[in-house]
């Protein structure tokens, strides 16, 4: 079994639309959950981080952390041709080497 | 601020050849550094990370290696490439267990 897991999508939606994009884990001792926006030919950049369980919220985005169904959520409202990206989860345990285990990630199309 | 920097953009190599890929970062210190690798459908898989000068952790038995002769460089190596060796490859440096800085990344072909 894989630490993190992603549906790969591809996840096509008009804009405007409510985007929800999910991750299931494993590995117990991850204390910190993040997205991650990719896109295409270009480096990762963080979109935001949920330290263990709740919600966070930032502009049309908002990360939900259940722990004890080891499962997150990044919801993306009133979506936008803009928000069309490849999105990764990534997790890491709070002590260590801060070693950062990445989902597949989600391709993400917004129609407009 | 800090940036990081990574080469080359793009590389095609033949099937036997080394490999040498350079990551540096300016404006931090001590930063843990990190290799991935990126293939289709697969995610980002982390490959190397360093805590130090001249610690490196291995995470997955391959073809490649890893290197940090200096505290803000990280130089990812292979003395023979593979067709498997194909794929992005993604430096990226963190302090915080809660985000990491991505390098723009080198998309490797071996043919």
């Amino acid at each position: 079994q894989k630490e993190v897991e992603q549906d790969p999508g591809p996840l096509s939606v008009p804009e405007g639309a409510i985007v929800s994009l999910n991750c299931t884990y494993s590995n117990s001792a991850f204390q910190y959950f993040m997205w991650y926006r990719q896109y295409s030919r270009k480096g990762p950049e963080l979109l935001m981080y949920t330290y263990s369980s709740g919600n966070k919220e930032d502009g049309r985005f908002t990360a939900q952390v259940d722990k004890s169904s080891k499962y997150i959520s990044l919801f993306i409202r009133d979506s936008q041709p803009s928000d069309s990206a490849t999105y990764l989860c990534a997790m890491s345990a709070e002590a260590g080497t801060y070693k950062y285990i990445f989902g597949t990630g989600t391709r993400l199309k917004v129609l407009a | 601020s800090q940036t990081i920097h990574q080469w080359p953009a793009t590389l095609v190599q033949p099937v036997g050849s080394p490999l040498s890929l350079e990551c540096t970062v300016e404006g931090t210190s001590n930063p843990n550094l990190y290799w991935y690798r990126q293939a289709a459908g697969r995610g980002l898989q982390l490959l190397f990370y360093s805590v130090g000068i001249g610690q490196i952790s291995s995470e997955v038995p391959q073809n490649l290696s890893a290197s940090r002769p200096q505290d803000r460089q990280f130089i990812l190596s292979s003395k023979k490439l593979l067709l498997s060796d194909s794929g992005f490859y993604l430096c990226a440096w963190s302090l915080t267990p809660y985000q990491a800085f991505f390098g723009q990344g080198t998309r490797l072909t071996v043919v």
